[in-house]
């Protein structure tokens, strides 16, 4: 069986704020693949990023950056100087290589101006 | 390049009545998956189709069922609906596992 928690439900920044979204799994494969997907009001998912098991690189994009540490099963999120616009529903993802997903629950974050 | 589509954005069903949601894939993308999301579940995986084959399924029961064509699309069928059953619909299409899925808007379906 696997598992995403994200134990933040709901996070209030001011905007410019820097703020980290965790994100914790648990599976029985050695090879999956994580992602994090911002849904805005209007209910579609964005995709924004998407990790191996075995890359364990950080990646930066703009003021978004996610940490991958195997070893404690995490895949954190952090935006950079937040903006109103940032403010949505964060949801991270594992899928094992059979083809399997698994969401968290979701981060509500609200950036105010 | 035009995005995943679903038909129709919103239903509203009656108990026992059953419906079918409809799915269009990003051209090129051959997986298509499917997925439920309602305020107290949460976003929860329904089953995957790649090349008209069903590749995965949750934990879903068998009122929950899909099939995929020759172009991609996929359509998704619930039987003898109940309250429940009432959340977004989100279809997703990537050109294979694991790529990056693209979603869909969603179809919205209300059970009355």
């Amino acid at each position: 069986a696997q598992k995403v928690t994200q134990a933040q439900t709901e996070i209030s920044v001011v905007e410019k704020e820097d703020v980290t979204l965790d994100c914790v799994y648990e599976t029985r494969d050695t090879t999956y693949y994580l992602f994090w997907y911002k849904q805005p009001p209007s209910g579609e998912l964005v995709f924004l990023i998407r990790r191996n098991s075995f890359d364990e690189q950080n990646e930066i994009s703009g003021r978004y950056s996610w940490n991958f540490q195997k070893s404690t099963s995490s895949f954190n999120f952090t935006i950079t100087a937040s903006q109103v616009v940032d403010s949505a529903v964060y949801f991270c993802a594992l899928t094992t290589n059979a083809g399997k997903s698994t969401f968290g629950d979701g981060t509500t974050l609200t950036v105010k101006p | 390049k035009a995005g995943v589509t679903q038909t129709p954005r919103y239903l509203i069903k009656t108990r026992g009545q059953q419906v079918t949601l409809s799915c269009s894939p990003i051209s090129g993308h051959r997986s298509v998956s499917w997925y439920q999301q309602t305020p107290g579940q949460g976003l929860q995986f329904l089953f995957e189709y790649f090349s008209e084959t069903q590749r995965n399924k949750g934990n879903f029961p068998g009122r929950f069922s899909g099939r995929q064509f020759s172009n991609s699309r996929s359509e998704m069928n619930v039987s003898t609906l109940e309250l429940g059953d009432s959340a977004l619909y989100l279809c997703a299409s990537s050109l294979d596992r694991p790529s990056g899925y693209t979603f869909g808007s969603g179809t919205r379906l209300t059970v009355v």
